[in-house]
């Protein structure tokens, strides 16, 4: 089905360990968003990508990587998790001004 | 201060009413400006969206923007309770992809 999709939906990890999120559109957008959204703060942007092998960091990258190989994937790669980043994570995708939105990551990092 | 200010609620309202939803924000560049609506454990789903002032309608909701305010308002009519959810406000300058998101009003409608 055409769309954006998000896996996996739910995750526990511990501290210390490597998480990589998956994102994936159909659509061929040109520019794909990572977010974290947490009581209190809304969406904040993560890293962005203009476009395969573009990406720039957001507000809060601390601690996160990502890559663009292709247009349609887009990894979130947390290289050692903290139990400040347990989260739900949304990935976005556009071709213009607005974003179309994933279903989301329940992260916790215990 | 943050460039964009969003009421969080929640509000309550009866259904049948007319829902008001607003956002201020602090950026003159702000040309395109986008409503979200995210129901409990779901993404974000876009709504409607304005480039600069003026009204835009879709059936029962409207988005209105004030330049010269720096006010930008989401009105729903003839509210459901399928219409409770959170109203995130978003804006962008003209030629600039990275969006600005309020922090979203959270609506409850009463049947």
């Amino acid at each position: 089905d055409a769309g954006i999709t998000q896996s996996p939906r739910y995750k526990i990890t511990e501290t210390g360990r490597q998480v990589t999120l998956m994102c994936h559109q159909t659509w061929s957008h040109s520019y794909m968003f990572w977010y974290r959204q947490d009581l209190g703060h809304g969406l904040r942007l993560i890293y962005y990508s203009a476009a395969a092998d573009i990406t720039d960091k957001g507000e809060v990258s601390d601690g996160y990587v990502v890559s663009r190989s292709k247009t349609e994937n887009f990894p979130l790669t947390l290289e050692s998790a903290t139990r400040s980043q347990t989260s739900v994570y949304f990935c976005a995708s556009s071709f213009s001004y607005e974003q179309y939105f994933g279903p989301g990551t329940r992260l916790t990092v215990t | 201060q943050k460039e964009v200010e969003q009421d969080p609620g929640p509000l309550s309202v009866p259904e049948g009413a007319i829902v008001s939803l607003n956002c201020t924000y602090s950026n003159s560049a702000f040309q395109y400006f986008m409503w979200y609506r995210q129901y409990s454990r779901k993404g974000p789903e876009l709504l409607m969206y304005t480039y600069s002032s003026g009204n835009k309608e879709d059936g029962r909701f409207t988005a209105q923007v004030d330049k010269s305010s720096k006010y930008i308002s989401l009105f729903i009519r003839d509210s459901q309770p399928s219409d409770s959810a959170t109203y995130l406000c978003a804006m962008t300058p003209r030629g600039y992809q990275k969006v600005t998101f309020g922090t979203g009003t959270k609506l409850q409608v009463i049947p």
